[in-house]
């Protein structure tokens, strides 16, 4: 069974640039989680989705990060204008509908310079 | 509040050796589920092991057991005969139930050094 599937891997991009990562969960989940993990903590929840629907973005700064997952399968994160402090490894998460445990995918490391 | 806590930002343990990782919670909901997460240098998350909230019996996989102590809120992470491999981070996750809208938080993490 495929894993959840992310990219790119690594983006170097300069401040108040755009940026957009894409995220494919494993096949039949239909939860799907965006988390921000700055160096040295845990992962923080940005996002989660119940198929095609917003379930929690309490956390997520919409002034300058959106999400979307228009078909319920696979989403993109973006921010817009980025900033420093954006820097962080970007996962992303799905989860099968009976434990709900999550199964992440490898992460986007972003800089921002 | 849903809490979690790491008290232990870093841990030593001998090859060979059990070590076990301290993770306390803090929920309302009484349906929850408890996680542990191993994080290497490679940057993924693998996930390790699961303990329902109204598991009877503590969880097990391989080495890797939940010591659940559910009136103490505690679910610490125990590896038997420890690897090389296992140096880490090690992170405690909850994700409460409906009642919480299945919200899960991360503890800070607990990194560990297996020596040899």
């Amino acid at each position: 069974e495929a894993g959840v599937a992310q990219s790119p891997r690594y983006k170097i991009i300069e401040k108040r640039q755009s940026v957009a990562f894409w995220c494919n969960p494993i096949s039949g989940h239909a939860t799907l989680y965006w988390y921000q993990q700055i160096l040295g903590q845990g992962p923080k929840l940005l996002i989660q989705f119940q198929n095609n629907g917003v379930v929690d973005d309490s956390q997520l700064p919409k002034d300058r990060f959106s999400a979307e997952r228009l078909k319920g399968v696979d989403s993109t994160l973006k921010i817009q204008p980025a900033k420093l402090e954006d820097s962080a490894v970007y996962l992303c998460a799905s989860s099968d509908p009976v434990k709900r445990t999550q199964y992440f995918g490898p992460g986007t490391r972003l800089l921002v310079l | 509040a849903q809490k979690i806590t790491q008290t232990q930002p870093g841990m030593f343990v001998q090859e060979k050796e059990a070590v076990t990782l301290d993770c306390t919670y803090d929920t309302s909901d009484p349906s929850y589920g408890l996680f542990w997460y191993k994080q290497p240098s490679s940057g993924e998350m693998i996930f390790l092991i699961y303990q329902g909230s109204y598991d009877q019996q503590n969880a097990t996989e391989g080495r890797y057991s939940l010591n659940f102590q559910k009136a103490r809120k505690s679910a610490n992470l125990v590896i038997s005969a420890s690897q090389l491999g296992d140096s880490a981070m090690y992170f405690c996750a909850m994700r409460e139930g409906r009642t919480g809208g299945f919200k899960t938080i991360f503890g800070a993490g607990t990194r560990l050094f297996v020596k040899a």
